[in-house]
């Protein structure tokens, strides 16, 4: 069975401090897709990030980073010198081509950052 | 580019009454998802549509919740009568294609009392 676990519930640093949000995930399937989405109070989820299974080279997008290990089931998401506006709640998400396209959320991690 | 839209954005009401929701997705997106989301839980699938028919929806209290997309453009939720565990955010997503990713409205808040 899908599932997706986010150990941490909540993360507060100080601005300007790195950060890593864990993601663990289980699939028995070889194609499937991994996720990050940001949930601002706002409430509208914005997406962040797509990977697929066969592409493990992590990735850069300015202050993000994620790291893709197979090995460990794991798609972790890195904020460089974070800022305030970085607070929010995370979700890391598994899609795999069995289920047409249905997305496994995990429980999220609420991010504080800290002025 | 307009984003999915969603109406109303709150809305409370007692138990046993109903409710519905309205989901317009992005023009052209094929796919549109209806996701329940309790407060401090991931957003939970409800229903998926494929143009105006239902590729999923095992997880839908069909006791007490519909779903119509009958243009295969927007969509309706609607739940009746309400309990008070239906107190959520009822997320809208649509994606372009069955492996896209999803792109989500603001939501509906919904408070049963």
């Amino acid at each position: 069975a899908q599932k997706v676990t986010q150990a941490q519930t909540e993360i507060s640093v100080v601005e300007k401090e790195d950060v890593t949000l864990d993601c663990v995930y289980e699939t028995r399937d070889t194609t499937y897709y991994l996720f990050w989405y940001k949930q601002p109070p706002s409430g509208e989820l914005v997406f962040l990030i797509r990977r697929n299974s066969f592409d493990e080279q992590n990735e850069i997008s300015g202050r993000y980073s994620w790291n893709f290990q197979k090995s460990t089931s794991s798609f972790n998401f890195t904020i460089t010198a974070s800022q305030v506006v970085d607070s929010a709640v995370y979700f890391c998400a598994l899609s795999d081509a069995n289920t047409g396209n249905q997305f496994y959320f995990g429980t999220g991690t609420s991010l504080t950052v800290i002025p | 580019e307009a984003g999915v839209a969603q109406s109303p954005r709150y809305k409370i009401i007692e138990k046993r009454q109903s409710v519905a929701f309205w989901c317009n997705p992005i023009s052209g997106h094929a796919t549109l998802y209806w996701y329940q989301q309790i407060l401090g839980q991931g957003p939970k699938l409800l229903i998926q549509f494929q143009n105006n028919g239902v590729v999923d929806d095992s997880q839908l209290p069909k006791d007490r919740f519909s779903a119509e997309r009958l243009k295969g453009v927007d969509s309706t939720l609607k739940i009746q009568p309400a309990k008070l565990e239906d107190s959520a955010v009822y997320l809208c997503a649509s994606s372009l294609d069955r492996i896209g990713e999803l792109f989500f409205g603001e939501g509906s808040r919904l408070t049963v009392l």
